[in-house]
Parts: C-alpha cells; sequence; structure tokens
C-alpha cells in the first residue's frame, strides 16, 4: 500500500511569490490533515478535510492560506502572497474513515514539504 | 491555552536500558493520547494510543501509561537499541479524534 505522498519535498521562493504544495493521501482515506512545524515549534495543525469537505480550518494562520481538496481525493495548499514567517515543513496526515479502523485516530503522516522563503 | 510539555528535547541511554519520556499537558483534557516516532527528513509514525479510560497500554517494547489526574503520560522503550534512536512525539486528540495536538517532542539517542 503507498503511502502519503507530498510533493515537491523542498521549494524555495522569495516573498510575496505564491507556492502550491500537493499531498496525495493514501488511497480510500477520507480524512486528510494539513500540519506546519515552525523551526524550534511544535508541528501544528492547519486543518482537516473530510472527503472534499472542511471539517475544521481552525489552525489556518490567514487568509494568504487557501486549501482545496476537490472530488475528496488529492489535496493542494497555496500560500499566496508567501511571507517570512511562512517557512517551515507542511506536513500532510490521512486517515480512514473514523468508524472503520480499530485505532480510528491514528493518522499517516507523509515525508512533508520543505518550503524556505527568502 | 493548551499545552504540551515534554519533558526534555534529549534523553541520551545505554543499550540495553530502558528509555522513559514524559508528557505533561494543561488546560486540556483529551480523549486520546498519541505517541509518534519521527526520524530526520521523515513524518511522523505512529507508535501508540492509549484512551482516557486506559491506565496502561502494551506493544512489543513500548509501554504507556495515561494518569488524567496528574494530567501525565510516560512512554518506555524496554531493552532500548541504537535503531530506537529518534524523535519521539506526544499528541493528544479531542473528542471528535480529529485535529492532534503535537508537543515539541524529545530526542532519543541510543548509544551501543
Amino acid at each position: 500500500e503507498a503511502g502519503v505522498t507530498q510533493f515537491p519535498s523542498h521549494s524555495v521562493i522569495e516573498k510575496g511569490q505564491t507556492v502550491t504544495l500537493r499531498c496525495d493521501p493514501i488511497s480510500g482515506h477520507d480524512n486528510l490533515y494539513w500540519y506546519r512545524r515552525v523551526m524550534g515549534k511544535e508541528i501544528k495543525f492547519l486543518l482537516h478535510f473530510v472527503k472534499e469537505s472542511k471539517q475544521d480550518e481552525s489552525g489556518m494562520p490567514n487568509n494568504r492560506f487557501l486549501a482545496e481538496r476537490t472530488g475528496g481525493t488529492y489535496s493542494t495548499l497555496k500560500v499566496q502572497p508567501a511571507e517570512l514567517e511562512d517557512s517551515g515543513v507542511y506536513f500532510c496526515a490521512s486517515s480512514q474513515y473514523l468508524y472503520r479502523t480499530a485505532d480510528p485516530y491514528e493518522q499517516y503522516f507523509g515525508p512533508g514539504t520543505r518550503l524556505t522563503v527568502t | 491555552s493548551q499545552k504540551i510539555e515534554q519533558n526534555s528535547e534529549a534523553l541520551n541511554i545505554q543499550e540495553g536500558k530502558t528509555a522513559t519520556l514524559t508528557c505533561n499537558y494543561t488546560n486540556y483534557s483529551p480523549a486520546y493520547l498519541q505517541w509518534y516516532r519521527q526520524d530526520p527528513g521523515r513524518g511522523p509514525v505512529f507508535l501508540l494510543l492509549i484512551r482516557e479510560n486506559e491506565k496502561e497500554k502494551r506493544k512489543e517494547r513500548l509501554k504507556v501509561t495515561f494518569d488524567t489526574t496528574l494530567k501525565q503520560s510516560l512512554f518506555h522503550i524496554t531493552a532500548s537499541q541504537p535503531a530506537d534512536s529518534a524523535t519521539y512525539l506526544c499528541a493528544l486528540s479531542n473528542q471528535a479524534g480529529t485535529a492532534l495536538i503535537f508537543g515539541k517532542g524529545t530526542t532519543l539517542s541510543v548509544s551501543s
């Protein structure tokens, strides 16, 4: 079974530019999450999709961040325009529908996208 | 605000010893507490989940305890091996089991 994949693995952009991160969850996983780790800080939740619907976007820092999950499969996270404080590692995670697994809250993480804004 | 503290940023032990990592939390009543392992350049990998009504859970050389009165979880790795060297993350989740709240992690180094 393929794991969660993220693209690109690294991205270096200048302040003011736009970047789009992509996440492909494990096939069949209805839940998709975005997290971010800023240097020296803990991993922080950004938002949660159930299929194509945004279930919880309370962690999104501001309106420069836009997440989509069209068709309930892969997801994109766009940052526009990027600021220096957006630098960090962006993780995507997926999990099965809550009531179909023995450990319903186990999340499978991708390797992350390291974003550097200069 | 909700806060999770993992007792130390780094823990160094010798091979064969038991590693004990601590996770304390405040201003939160989690339904679930999870432990993840993270290796450099990789995403977190799930290890164990313990529910609020469970005191202890084991999986091979791993043991987790959960004390909701003390608001603390202990994570033990027995007979530690150099391959256990990694960063271990404590994470809490709410009743709906959605967003995970992470601690900063403890980096464990096991020397042979």
